[in-house]
């Protein structure tokens, strides 16, 4: 079955534009997230969802945001762009969960590479 | 606070060595583990995961981690290396909410010699 899909895989964007990247989770995921790659700062969480709902969010700015339709594919944006945004933006899903023993493994895309110049 | 240590940033081992690569992690609560690998150009790919149960687990590629509940570590170990094992290694461990918010380690980068 195909796995999580993103798009575009590769933007170059100007500072102070926004950006939206998209991800279509595995069928069946209802949970995803949204991480950002660096070389300095690593792979970070930035939010979840599921049905359509934020379940978690990470430590960064307001100017990044998501949302998920009522398909499950999401949309991350990014506002007023700075240089230190460019970076690997990667999207996962998983399935529900019946319980904290049962547990569900988490997928990746193969990631948005986004550039600020 | 939720945190996971990888002990090792770069490792350079030759074929057939044996790899053990260290993480641990200051969770409370049920924690689930997971050791991610991204191949150079590739994507996130998992190679193990611990829920519960039998506290070794094994991967693919002939990984496997071992799941140490009073350490605090899930250590990955595999006992004979290949050169395409050439790759960055990832500990992530889970609260036991279930959710799709995985914390990273800083990472593991292998290098191995042919």
């Amino acid at each position: 079955k195909a796995g999580v899909t993103q798009t575009p895989r590769y933007l170059i964007k100007t500072r102070g534009q926004q950006v939206t990247l998209s991800c279509s989770p595995i069928s069946g995921h209802r949970s995803v997230s949204w991480y950002q790659q660096t070389p300095g700062q690593g792979l970070q969480f930035l939010f979840e969802y599921f049905s359509e709902t934020q379940r978690n969010k990470g430590n960064f700015p307001g100017r990044f945001s998501g949302r998920q339709f009522s398909n499950s594919r999401s949309e991350m944006n990014v506002s007023t762009l700075e240089l230190g945004d460019s970076a690997l933006y990667l999207c996962a899903s998983s399935l529900p969960t019946l319980g904290p023993s049962s547990g569900n493994t988490i997928y990746f895309g193969e990631g948005s590479w986004l550039t600020v110049v | 606070a939720q945190s996971v240590s990888q002990h090792n940033h770069h490792v350079i081992l030759s074929e057939a060595a044996s790899l053990e690569l260290g993480c641990n992690y200051s969770y409370g609560g049920t924690v689930n583990l997971f050791w991610y690998v991204q191949y150079p150009g590739q994507h996130l790919q998992l190679l193990l995961k611990y829920f519960s149960g039998d506290p070794l687990v094994k991967g693919i590629k002939g990984f496997e981690a071992e799941f140490i509940k009073s350490k605090f570590s899930f250590n990955l170990r595999k006992p004979s290396v290949q050169w395409s094992d050439t790759a960055e290694y990832f500990c992530a461990p889970r609260g036991s909410s279930n959710t799709g918010k995985l914390i990273f380690g800083q990472g593991t980068t292998l290098q191995v010699k042919p």
